[in-house]
């Protein structure tokens, strides 16, 4: 079935470390994402690709970094310099002003 | 600037009531698009609808209802017949072209808990 995978579905983080979220999709979408979704904020956007090797800048983009070097693949680190990096990190995809399919999540917590 | 506004925090009805959840956005440009989403406990976002901005037809999908106003700025969904299983969180975003394309802009989310 085609769709969005995201792994693990939950991460722990010590101090000073980083740590990757996985997220592959076979839809042949072009355009990727990656949200931050906190309680009662809404999900607020980290970074977006458009196509293979480019990506921009989200609203909330410092301490994250991503790479797109497959179509499919679009994994994103969660740095040392985020100091506060606890929370639900949803990846998505889509054609350009299509909807954007969701994969299931990934909870991230510090240890 | 885009953005969404969901002024409903949390609603609490009980089961066959008929709930409202508001969307209020705002754009500077002509053409966008608007969605909602659907949230349940399981935490994956679950694409209801996507309008345009050149249709302003309410639509209607079984329990499901959608009335877009332009006037208003207004993109509101109604539950008829409340069940269980709409126990979700329901978010509205919005995308225009001015933003770059696919973007969209999230409101905070209306938490629904339906009651047996």
């Amino acid at each position: 079935d085609g769709g969005i995978t995201q792994s693990p579905k939950y991460l722990f983080r010590k101090e000073g470390q980083n740590v990757t979220l996985s997220c592959e999709q076979n839809l042949n979408h072009d355009a990727m994402y990656w949200y931050r979704q906190d309680p009662g904020q809404g999900l607020r956007l980290i970074y977006y690709s458009q196509i293979v090797n480019d990506f921009q800048k989200g609203d909330i983009a410092e301490g994250y970094s991503v790479s797109r070097e497959k179509k499919e693949s679009f994994p994103l680190t969660v740095t040392s310099a985020q100091k506060n990096p606890t929370a639900f990190y949803l990846c998505a995809s889509s054609f350009p002003a299509q909807p954007q399919h969701f994969g299931d999540g990934t909870r991230l917590s510090i240890l | 600037a885009q953005k969404v506004t969901q002024a409903q925090t949390e609603i609490s009805v009980v089961e066959k009531e008929d709930v409202t959840l508001d969307c209020v956005y705002e754009t500077r440009d002509t053409t966008y698009y608007l969605f909602w989403y659907k949230q349940p406990p399981s935490g994956e976002l679950v694409f209801l609808i996507r309008r345009n901005s050149f249709d302003e037809q309410n639509e209607i999908s079984g329990r499901y209802s959608w009335n877009f106003q332009k006037s208003t700025s207004s993109f509101n969904f109604t539950i008829t017949a409340s069940q269980v299983v709409d126990s979700a969180v329901y978010f509205c975003a919005l995308n225009s072209r001015g933003s770059t394309l696919g973007r969209l802009y999230f409101g905070r989310g209306t938490q629904l808990t339906v009651w047996p």
